[in-house]
């Protein structure tokens, strides 16, 4: 099983709204990650947690505060989000060492932020 | 200077045909090479992994030179079905043990009927 799922699947909120994003994989992963991805554009890294510590923080803002509560959930907490920050949100996970490093990928947030 | 370059396409080719993708990277301490194919609208999902001896999988064929850090991916006999987006990606070793992926830019294929 390498699937990796998200919650919700869309989601619009205002700029004043306070949301959170979900990530789950049962794939033994230890390192779980957060991207973004604007339209025709490649998926821009924003954290890498790597057995349930933050490991990169991309400069992203303060309006994205990531969580790790276990090893097989990922979070993404939403916060005064500006109209910019619409984006196609991606989490994925893979094996942190001695193992394929492959990267997989569930299928996405869709953020509109009005 | 981009970490990893791929001709953007479009790329437009009828059914049947054999189409190839380029891609180098710059940082030559790169750890593991991929190619992901991205529908419009969908998650990135890996096509195959990419290593020194060369791969093939069906239709799909990669290859990789280090010494000139390069990739490529060859499409043969492509189906309507092939029609993506196709990213180049490589990987690298992030702090704290997490691998990091950088992604090119991608390339547009659609297979025209």
């Amino acid at each position: 099983d390498t699937e990796v799922t998200q919650t919700p699947k869309h989601l619009v909120m205002g700029m004043t709204n306070k949301k959170s994003l979900k990530c789950e994989q049962h794939m033994g992963h230890r390192a779980m990650y957060w991207y973004k991805q604007k339209a025709k554009k490649p998926p821009e890294l924003m954290f890498v947690y790597s057995y349930e510590k933050l490991s990169i923080n991309e400069s992203v803002p303060s309006r994205f505060s990531p969580e790790c509560p276990n090893s097989s959930l990922l979070n993404l907490h939403l916060h005064a989000l500006q109209p910019e920050d619409s984006a196609l949100y991606l989490c994925a996970s893979s094996q942190v060492s001695g193992g394929p490093d492959t990267q997989y990928f569930g299928p996405g947030t869709r953020l509109t932020v009005l | 200077r981009k970490e990893v370059e791929q001709d953007p396409g479009p790329f437009n080719v009828p059914e049947g045909a054999t189409v190839a993708f380029n891609c180098t990277y710059s940082n030559s301490a790169s750890q593991s090479f991929f190619w992901y194919r991205q529908d419009c609208r969908k998650e990135p999902k890996l096509l195959m992994s990419v290593y020194s001896s060369g791969n093939e999988d069906g239709r799909f064929t990669a290859q990789l030179n280090r010494a000139s850090q390069y990739i490529s991916l060859l499409i043969r006999d492509s189906k309507l079905s092939d029609s993506a987006t196709y990213l180049c990606v490589v990987n690298e070793l992030g702090s704290g043990s997490a691998r990091q992926l950088t992604f090119g830019s991608g390339t547009q294929l659609t297979v025209l009927p």
